[in-house]
């Protein structure tokens, strides 16, 4: 099982430029989401989804946009990139959202 | 809203000493618990869960957690670390019905 895999690992983007974060799990998972990591502030929702065609906004949802037309892929999109979207993102899958997540890997991106 | 607090941003310790990591969390309801370790530059692995049932939580890598309802709190504790430990430690939250509420985070560094 490849678990969750997100790609690309590293990203580096110019102010205004759009790019989209792949996330995709096999394992069937209903619920899936997506986190930003910062220094000092652990790790914050930003979108999550509870199955194929459903949504939904978290904490900092703001800049960001997703859609969920399979259960395996997750894709986070990313409008128009700012300096204050420098992070690490995580996407995470859980078969039951209050059972424990399975995390990525990760994706460092710098906004210059 | 539901909070999640982790007293110590920085932990150091001996390798082979005792560590307790601290977690306490706010909520009305019944949550939750969970105790991820995130290694450098890798993504999040659970350590352990609390649902419901026995106080005491075992989980991976020798850790294991004390829940305790009065005092809205999990630490995490490990009686005798080793190098191998350092890295961050994330205290995180499931209210009923709603998503994963995490800590900042403590990062234990083990000293030779």
């Amino acid at each position: 099982n490849a678990g969750v895999t997100q790609t690309p690992k590293f990203q580096v983007l110019k102010t205004g430029q759009s790019m989209t974060l792949q996330c995709a799990q096999d394992m069937n998972h209903e619920y899936m989401s997506w986190y930003r990591q910062d220094p000092g502030m652990g790790l914050r929702l930003i979108h999550y989804s509870v199955g194929a065609g459903i949504t939904d906004q978290g904490e900092v949802p703001n800049g960001y946009n997703v859609s969920r037309s399979t259960t395996e892929d997750f894709p986070l999109r990313l409008l128009s990139a700012a300096p204050s979207q420098t992070s690490v993102y995580f996407c995470a899958s859980s078969l039951q959202g209050n059972k424990g997540y399975t995390f990525g890997s990760g994706t460092r991106l710098t906004v210059v | 809203a539901q909070s999640v607090t982790q007293l110590d941003s920085q932990v150091p310790v001996f390798e082979e000493a005792p560590v307790e990591l601290r977690c306490n969390y706010s909520s009305s309801v019944s949550v939750y618990l969970f105790w991820y370790v995130q290694y450098p530059n890798q993504g999040l692995q659970l350590l352990l869960k609390y649902l419901s049932g026995s106080t005491l939580v075992k989980g991976i890598n020798g850790f294991e957690a004390e829940f305790n309802k009065s005092l809205t709190s999990i630490h995490l504790r490990k009686p005798s670390v080793h190098i191998s430990d350092t890295a961050e430690y994330f205290c995180a939250a499931i209210p009923y019905g709603q998503n994963f509420v995490f800590g900042p985070g403590t990062r234990l560094s083990v000293l030779p």
